[in-house]
Protein backbone atom coordinates (compact mmCIF):
# COMPACT_ATOMS: atom_id res chain seq x y z
CA UNK A 1 0.00 0.00 0.00
CA UNK A 2 1.68 3.35 -1.16
CA UNK A 3 1.98 5.37 2.12
CA UNK A 4 1.26 9.46 2.01
CA UNK A 5 2.82 11.37 -1.22
CA UNK A 6 4.10 14.51 -1.04
CA UNK A 7 5.59 16.84 -3.56
CA UNK A 8 8.25 18.10 -4.73
CA UNK A 9 10.95 16.95 -2.03
CA UNK A 10 12.76 20.26 -2.53
CA UNK A 11 12.28 23.46 -3.59
CA UNK A 12 14.60 26.45 -3.25
CA UNK A 13 12.65 29.78 -4.38
CA UNK A 14 13.61 33.83 -4.15
CA UNK A 15 11.35 35.68 -1.29
CA UNK A 16 8.51 37.50 -2.37
CA UNK A 17 7.70 34.03 -4.77
CA UNK A 18 4.87 32.05 -4.66
CA UNK A 19 4.99 28.06 -3.83
CA UNK A 20 3.05 25.50 -3.72
CA UNK A 21 3.44 22.27 -2.41
CA UNK A 22 1.41 18.89 -3.44
CA UNK A 23 0.09 15.83 -1.36
CA UNK A 24 -1.82 12.61 -1.68
CA UNK A 25 -2.93 10.76 1.46
CA UNK A 26 -2.95 7.15 1.76
CA UNK A 27 -6.09 5.98 -0.15
CA UNK A 28 -9.09 6.27 1.84
CA UNK A 29 -7.76 8.29 4.52
CA UNK A 30 -10.75 10.90 5.30
CA UNK A 31 -8.42 13.21 7.41
CA UNK A 32 -5.41 15.21 6.25
CA UNK A 33 -3.09 17.27 7.84
CA UNK A 34 -0.42 20.04 6.92
CA UNK A 35 2.46 20.43 9.56
CA UNK A 36 5.28 22.85 10.20
CA UNK A 37 8.86 21.98 11.03
CA UNK A 38 11.47 24.00 11.94
CA UNK A 39 15.20 23.03 12.12
CA UNK A 40 15.65 21.35 15.33
CA UNK A 41 12.11 21.40 16.16
CA UNK A 42 9.26 18.97 16.21
CA UNK A 43 6.12 19.26 13.98
CA UNK A 44 4.00 21.67 14.54
CA UNK A 45 -0.09 21.79 13.10
CA UNK A 46 -1.24 24.24 10.41
CA UNK A 47 -4.46 22.97 9.45
CA UNK A 48 -6.28 19.94 9.49
CA UNK A 49 -9.16 19.02 6.69
CA UNK A 50 -12.17 16.11 7.05
CA UNK A 51 -12.71 15.29 3.43
CA UNK A 52 -12.77 18.76 2.01
CA UNK A 53 -13.80 20.76 4.55
CA UNK A 54 -10.79 22.89 6.88
CA UNK A 55 -12.02 21.92 10.14
CA UNK A 56 -8.77 23.41 12.18
CA UNK A 57 -7.27 26.03 10.60
CA UNK A 58 -5.83 28.45 13.80
CA UNK A 59 -2.26 27.74 13.38
CA UNK A 60 -2.52 28.98 9.65
CA UNK A 61 -0.82 32.72 8.93
CA UNK A 62 -4.16 33.11 6.79
CA UNK A 63 -2.09 36.38 5.10
CA UNK A 64 0.41 34.78 3.16
CA UNK A 65 -0.91 30.91 3.30
CA UNK A 66 -3.57 29.13 1.77
CA UNK A 67 -4.73 25.47 1.46
CA UNK A 68 -7.29 23.65 -0.38
CA UNK A 69 -8.31 20.01 -0.78
CA UNK A 70 -10.54 19.70 -3.60
CA UNK A 71 -12.67 16.87 -3.62
CA UNK A 72 -11.50 15.29 -0.34
CA UNK A 73 -8.59 13.91 -1.59
CA UNK A 74 -5.39 15.29 -2.81
CA UNK A 75 -4.00 18.74 -0.65
CA UNK A 76 -2.34 21.90 -2.08
CA UNK A 77 -0.60 23.73 0.36
CA UNK A 78 0.39 27.75 -1.10
CA UNK A 79 2.39 30.39 0.35
CA UNK A 80 2.27 33.45 -1.50
CA UNK A 81 4.61 35.91 -1.04
CA UNK A 82 7.52 33.79 0.91
CA UNK A 83 9.44 35.32 3.07
CA UNK A 84 12.67 33.63 5.09
CA UNK A 85 11.29 32.73 7.85
CA UNK A 86 8.97 30.14 6.21
CA UNK A 87 12.06 28.13 5.41
CA UNK A 88 11.40 25.11 6.99
CA UNK A 89 9.84 21.52 6.05
CA UNK A 90 5.97 20.82 5.10
CA UNK A 91 4.53 17.89 6.03
CA UNK A 92 1.40 16.17 5.24
CA UNK A 93 -0.22 13.43 7.44
CA UNK A 94 -3.05 11.48 7.13
CA UNK A 95 -5.79 9.30 8.72
CA UNK A 96 -8.77 6.93 7.97
CA UNK A 97 -10.71 9.57 10.32
CA UNK A 98 -10.87 10.72 14.07
CA UNK A 99 -12.45 8.05 15.50
CA UNK A 100 -10.45 6.88 18.81
CA UNK A 101 -9.31 3.69 16.78
CA UNK A 102 -8.55 4.70 14.11
CA UNK A 103 -6.40 8.41 13.81
CA UNK A 104 -3.18 6.98 13.98
CA UNK A 105 -1.25 9.34 11.74
CA UNK A 106 0.82 8.69 8.87
CA UNK A 107 3.46 11.15 7.87
CA UNK A 108 4.58 11.95 4.00
CA UNK A 109 8.47 12.51 3.48
CA UNK A 110 7.85 16.20 3.30
CA UNK A 111 8.96 19.18 1.43
CA UNK A 112 11.93 21.32 2.65
CA UNK A 113 11.69 24.97 1.25
CA UNK A 114 14.37 27.51 1.34
CA UNK A 115 13.67 31.08 0.86
CA UNK A 116 16.55 33.25 -0.39
CA UNK B 1 -2.49 17.76 25.52
CA UNK B 2 -0.39 17.21 28.81
CA UNK B 3 3.43 18.19 28.21
CA UNK B 4 5.97 16.19 28.35
CA UNK B 5 10.02 15.83 28.97
CA UNK B 6 12.48 13.87 27.07
CA UNK B 7 16.02 13.96 27.64
CA UNK B 8 17.30 15.81 24.75
CA UNK B 9 19.73 13.13 23.41
CA UNK B 10 20.78 8.79 24.30
CA UNK B 11 23.57 6.84 22.93
CA UNK B 12 22.37 3.18 23.07
CA UNK B 13 24.77 0.14 21.35
CA UNK B 14 24.19 -1.36 18.09
CA UNK B 15 22.53 -5.21 19.46
CA UNK B 16 21.56 -3.87 23.19
CA UNK B 17 18.09 -2.31 24.20
CA UNK B 18 17.66 0.98 23.76
CA UNK B 19 15.06 2.04 26.88
CA UNK B 20 13.91 6.14 26.25
CA UNK B 21 12.48 7.77 29.36
CA UNK B 22 9.53 9.81 29.11
CA UNK B 23 8.24 11.89 31.89
CA UNK B 24 4.01 12.94 31.65
CA UNK B 25 3.76 14.36 35.21
CA UNK B 26 0.63 16.45 34.39
CA UNK B 27 -1.33 13.67 32.32
CA UNK B 28 -5.33 13.25 32.39
CA UNK B 29 -7.04 10.02 32.78
CA UNK B 30 -8.30 9.74 29.35
CA UNK B 31 -5.11 10.64 28.23
CA UNK B 32 -2.75 8.40 25.91
CA UNK B 33 0.89 7.68 25.84
CA UNK B 34 1.89 7.81 22.05
CA UNK B 35 5.39 7.69 20.64
CA UNK B 36 6.82 8.49 17.11
CA UNK B 37 9.84 8.67 15.46
CA UNK B 38 12.00 10.62 12.73
CA UNK B 39 14.38 9.33 11.10
CA UNK B 40 16.63 11.87 9.20
CA UNK B 41 14.97 13.21 5.95
CA UNK B 42 11.53 11.33 6.56
CA UNK B 43 8.72 12.44 8.65
CA UNK B 44 7.54 11.17 11.80
CA UNK B 45 6.21 6.96 12.05
CA UNK B 46 3.87 5.77 14.64
CA UNK B 47 5.14 3.41 16.79
CA UNK B 48 3.27 2.32 19.20
CA UNK B 49 0.86 3.84 21.82
CA UNK B 50 -1.02 2.66 25.32
CA UNK B 51 -2.73 4.01 28.38
CA UNK B 52 -1.92 2.17 31.44
CA UNK B 53 -1.50 -1.42 30.47
CA UNK B 54 2.48 -2.32 29.13
CA UNK B 55 1.58 -2.61 25.30
CA UNK B 56 4.00 -4.28 22.90
CA UNK B 57 4.05 -4.44 19.30
CA UNK B 58 6.62 -5.43 16.20
CA UNK B 59 8.64 -2.13 16.73
CA UNK B 60 8.96 -1.92 20.64
CA UNK B 61 7.70 -1.84 24.30
CA UNK B 62 6.22 0.67 26.39
CA UNK B 63 6.02 0.30 29.87
CA UNK B 64 4.08 2.77 31.80
CA UNK B 65 4.08 3.90 35.54
CA UNK B 66 1.67 2.85 37.62
CA UNK B 67 0.91 6.14 38.34
CA UNK B 68 1.53 7.20 34.91
CA UNK B 69 3.47 9.86 35.39
CA UNK B 70 6.21 8.65 33.12
CA UNK B 71 6.68 5.65 30.67
CA UNK B 72 9.61 3.74 29.14
CA UNK B 73 10.08 3.06 24.98
CA UNK B 74 11.82 0.02 25.11
CA UNK B 75 13.45 -0.99 21.69
CA UNK B 76 14.76 -4.82 22.39
CA UNK B 77 17.64 -4.89 19.88
CA UNK B 78 18.63 -1.65 18.55
CA UNK B 79 19.88 -1.60 14.99
CA UNK B 80 21.68 1.48 13.22
CA UNK B 81 18.16 2.34 11.52
CA UNK B 82 16.72 3.13 14.98
CA UNK B 83 18.78 6.25 15.00
CA UNK B 84 16.56 8.62 14.94
CA UNK B 85 14.41 11.56 16.92
CA UNK B 86 11.99 10.12 19.17
CA UNK B 87 8.88 11.91 20.15
CA UNK B 88 6.89 10.80 23.27
CA UNK B 89 3.07 12.65 22.84
CA UNK B 90 0.11 12.39 25.25
CA UNK B 91 -3.54 12.89 24.12
CA UNK B 92 -6.95 12.15 23.95
CA UNK B 93 -7.26 9.55 20.77
CA UNK B 94 -9.84 10.86 18.60
CA UNK B 95 -10.48 13.53 21.08
CA UNK B 96 -11.65 15.94 18.10
CA UNK B 97 -8.73 14.58 16.20
CA UNK B 98 -6.49 17.13 17.68
CA UNK B 99 -2.99 17.61 15.61
CA UNK B 100 -0.42 16.17 17.58
CA UNK B 101 2.15 18.13 19.66
CA UNK B 102 5.48 17.34 19.13
CA UNK B 103 8.19 18.93 22.05
CA UNK B 104 11.70 18.62 21.05
CA UNK B 105 11.87 14.53 21.14
CA UNK B 106 15.00 12.33 22.08
CA UNK B 107 17.73 12.22 19.65
CA UNK B 108 18.99 8.35 19.74
CA UNK B 109 22.15 7.61 18.36
CA UNK B 110 22.84 4.05 17.91
CA UNK B 111 26.81 3.05 18.09
CA UNK B 112 28.15 0.13 16.03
Amino acid sequence: EAGVVQSPRYKIIEKKQPVAFWCNPISGHNTLYWYLQNLGQGPELLIRYENEEAVDDSQLPKDRFSAERLKGVDSTLKIQPAELGDSAVYLCASSLDTAASTDTQYFGPGTRLTVL
Amino acid sequence: DAKTTQPPSMDCAEGRAANLPCNHSTISGNEYVYWYRQIHSQGPQYIIHGLKNNETNEMASLIITEDRKSSTLILPHATLRDTAVYYCIVRVPGGGADGLTFGKGTHLIIQP
